[in-house]
């Protein structure tokens, strides 16, 4: 069975706080792993892509922990515009993607 | 900007009409796909198209129809749906056999069935 599971929120923070979301998978053969996020009536972008033990760009830090099949995404400095849904999204072998059900996270003023 | 479009953006349709979605990439991708998005539901994978042949078809009702007329043209032609097909269509492509490549999404196409 193929599972991605990720927090299920919402998460509400003030501006400027840290957060964190957890993605946990199944397949312990997946090499690969991202983040998208998704607005609201709008398509997933693409975020970060994760293919060792993790990821930086600017405030987004993505994590990844073999042993115990988790990512996680860590936001610093949250910003409102960082407001939306966010996916954990696992290539699963061949071209299926298993999506995580998505975190929501509102950033508050 | 995407580098998939999609069009239309919108589309209203009755239950007896026969319309088409229309998805273009020109990344060089040669794996398509579409999904079906409901309200605060993670994409749904209806259907992929590997070097411009169906691989995958999810158990989809035979009213939705994909076709692949060339590597960068994906198109869904839709005939006789039903209320509950109304949802958010997405198209996206992604390298063929690179499970490091992710998927980049078109804007999609809003389809409401009344």
């Amino acid at each position: 069975r193929k599972e991605v599971e990720q927090d299920p929120g919402p998460f509400n923070v003030p501006e400027g706080a840290t957060v964190a979301f957890n993605c946990t998978y199944s397949n312990s053969a997946s090499q690969s792993f991202f983040w998208y996020r998704q607005d609201c009536r709008k398509e997933p972008k693409l975020l970060m892509s994760v293919y060792s033990s993790g990821n930086e760009d600017g405030r987004f830090t993505a994590q990844l922990n073999r042993a115990s099949q988790y990512i996680s995404l860590l936001i610093r400095d949250s910003k409102l515009s960082d407001s939306a849904t966010y996916l954990c999204v696992v290539p699963w072998g061949g071209q299926n993607f298993v999506f995580g059900p998505g975190t929501r996270l509102s950033v508050l003023p | 900007d995407t580098e998939v479009t999609q069009t239309p953006k919108h589309l209203v349709m009755g239950m007896t009409n026969k319309k088409s979605l229309k998805c273009e990439q020109h990344m060089g991708h040669r794996a398509m796909y579409w999904y079906k998005q409901k309200a605060k539901k993670p994409p749904e994978l209806m259907f992929v198209y590997s070097y411009e042949k169906l691989s995958i078809n999810e158990s989809v009702p035979s009213r939705f129809s994909p076709e692949c007329p060339n590597s960068s043209l994906l198109n869904l032609h839709l005939h006789a749906l039903q209320p509950e097909d109304s949802a958010l269509y997405l198209c996206a492509s992604s390298q063929e056999n690179r499970d490091n490549s992710p998927l980049h999404f078109g804007n999609g196409t809003r389809l409401t069935v009344t």
